[in-house]
């Protein structure tokens, strides 16, 4: 069962614009979320993350919204730039737990 | 470098035969995580080291899969007598501690089984 998707497959953006990127989740027992940006043939790179006890967290061009109540959380990129086209996963903990679950992942293509 | 190191990068191997993959945690860390990757999803949770311990297996296949963080040296995920479904990447990570955090990987082994 897949308990962090990313319905997105893909998406494209113009050079400058938003990205937004969005995981949803169906295990209320998650309470730490990341974000990690991968490139082909290489590992993942941490992004950013949030605890469930914030909404939002920013860090430079990055910024996750976290809405507990629907299960779902996103990641907003601005201004978008050709350098971040990659594959973008969401993941998901539990404190006391030792994995990370992970989503399908979502081709981002930003468009110079 | 001072980031997650895994050997080799590519490994081919015969159905059949023994693969062995290897991860040096960074420098500071000991915990280590291996996830595996088939194409097109996303990397799921196999095994949790600590130094000399293995601390939680439950993603991993209950037959021909071993994982071991010895006192010395690195990480090894071992497979035995491969079969075509373990064509994969296998991917490390290490902490610094337990808990929530993130984690951070390595480029990963990519296992091909001909």
């Amino acid at each position: 069962d897949q308990q962090v998707k990313q319905n997105s497959p893909s998406l494209s953006v113009q050079e400058g614009r938003i990205s937004i990127l969005n995981c949803d989740y169906t295990n209320s027992m998650f309470d730490y979320f990341l974000w990690y940006k991968k490139y082909p043939a290489e590992g993942p790179t941490f992004l950013i993350s949030i605890s469930s006890i914030k909404d939002k967290n920013e860090d430079g061009r990055f910024t996750v919204f976290l809405n507990k109540s629907a299960k779902h959380l996103s990641l907003h990129i601005e201004p978008s730039q050709p350098g971040d086209s990659a594959v973008y996963f969401c993941a998901a903990s539990v404190t006391g737990a030792n994995n990370l679950f992970f989503g399908t992942g979502t081709r981002l293509t930003v468009i110079p | 470098n001072a980031g997650v190191m895994q050997n080799p990068r590519h490994l081919v191997r015969r159905r059949g035969q023994e693969a062995r993959l290897r991860c040096s945690p960074m420098k500071g860390h000991s915990h280590v995580y291996w996830y595996r990757q088939l194409p097109e999803e996303g990397l799921k949770f196999m095994v949790y080291l600590q130094k000399e311990n293995i601390i939680d297996e439950s993603g991993m296949p209950k037959e021909r899969f071993s994982a071991e963080f010895p006192k010395e040296g690195p990480s090894i995920l071992r497979i035995q007598q491969v079969v075509r479904g373990d064509s994969a990447a296998y991917f490390c990570a290490s902490s610094p501690r337990q808990g929530p955090q993130p984690q951070h990987f390595g480029d990963g082994t990519r296992l091909s089984i001909l």
